[in-house]
């Protein structure tokens, strides 16, 4: 079964600090990973997506890895900032859909960013 | 450039009327995909759509749930007689046209139409 799972599902930390989200999947084939950001109310957006062949993608204060042989990723936060209190979620592309685009989502992490 | 856009943002219905939730993509795209988040729960796909054709709707309920993206004109999620289990917030995105796979499929997400049913 086609699955995405987060660790933790919240987290609260202070402002100025680093954070690191994981993510573990168990989609296959794969084609691509995302995590986006949610913030309460609204949709998702976009902040990182890697393919199989990438280890590392970074957006600003947001650096994503993955390692596709552990079927694993992380997003890190540093110097966390009010505005980072969101959800974020783990998404990952593939699976029977192959190339309709399809994509699977996981629970999300909620952080919680305090001053 | 507007982004994906929705309507209504909230609608409230009693239970056995009819609830239609729009959405205009990006400007360009013809890619359109609707989800919809339970409370307390991540996102899950129902259906796929380009122009006038449903391209997977393997996530849709099989009974009062159904879509279409018409040549003019927004997608519409139309769901029949509803229930109290249908109260969720229905997510659409969009995404341009390209290359099978990969990053031709960014997706865009919209605002979010909460829908309670009393």
């Amino acid at each position: 079964k086609n699955q995405v799972e987060q660790s933790p599902q919240s987290l609260i930390i202070l402002e100025g600090k680093n954070c690191t989200l994981q993510c573990n999947y168990t989609v296959s084939p794969f084609s691509n990973l995302r995590w986006y950001k949610q913030d309460t109310g609204r949709g998702p957006v976009s902040l990182t997506i890697m393919t199989f062949s990438e280890n590392t993608k970074s957006n600003g204060r947001y650096t994503a890895t993955l390692d596709a042989d552990t079927k694993q990723s992380s997003l890190h936060i540093t110097a966390s900032q009010l505005s980072d209190s969101a959800s974020y979620i783990c998404v990952v592309s593939g699976g029977l859909s192959g190339n309709t685009g399809k994509l699977i989502f996981g629970q999300g992490t909620t952080l919680q960013v305090k001053p | 450039n507007a982004g994906v856009m929705q309507n209504p943002r909230h609608l409230v219905r009693r239970r056995g009327q009819e609830a239609r939730l729009r959405c205009s993509p990006m400007k360009g795209h013809s890619h359109v995909y609707w989800y919809r988040q339970l409370p307390e729960e991540g996102l899950k796909f129902m259906v796929y759509l380009q122009k006038e054709n449903i391209i997977d709707e393997s996530g849709m309920p099989k009974e009062r749930f159904s879509a279409e993206f018409p040549k003019e004109g927004p997608s519409i999620l139309r769901i029949q007689q509803v229930v109290r289990g249908d109260s969720a917030a229905y997510f659409c995105a969009s995404s341009p046209p390209g290359l099978a796979g990969g990053l031709a499929y960014e997706q865009y997400f919209g605002p979010g139409t909460r829908l309670t049913v009393t």
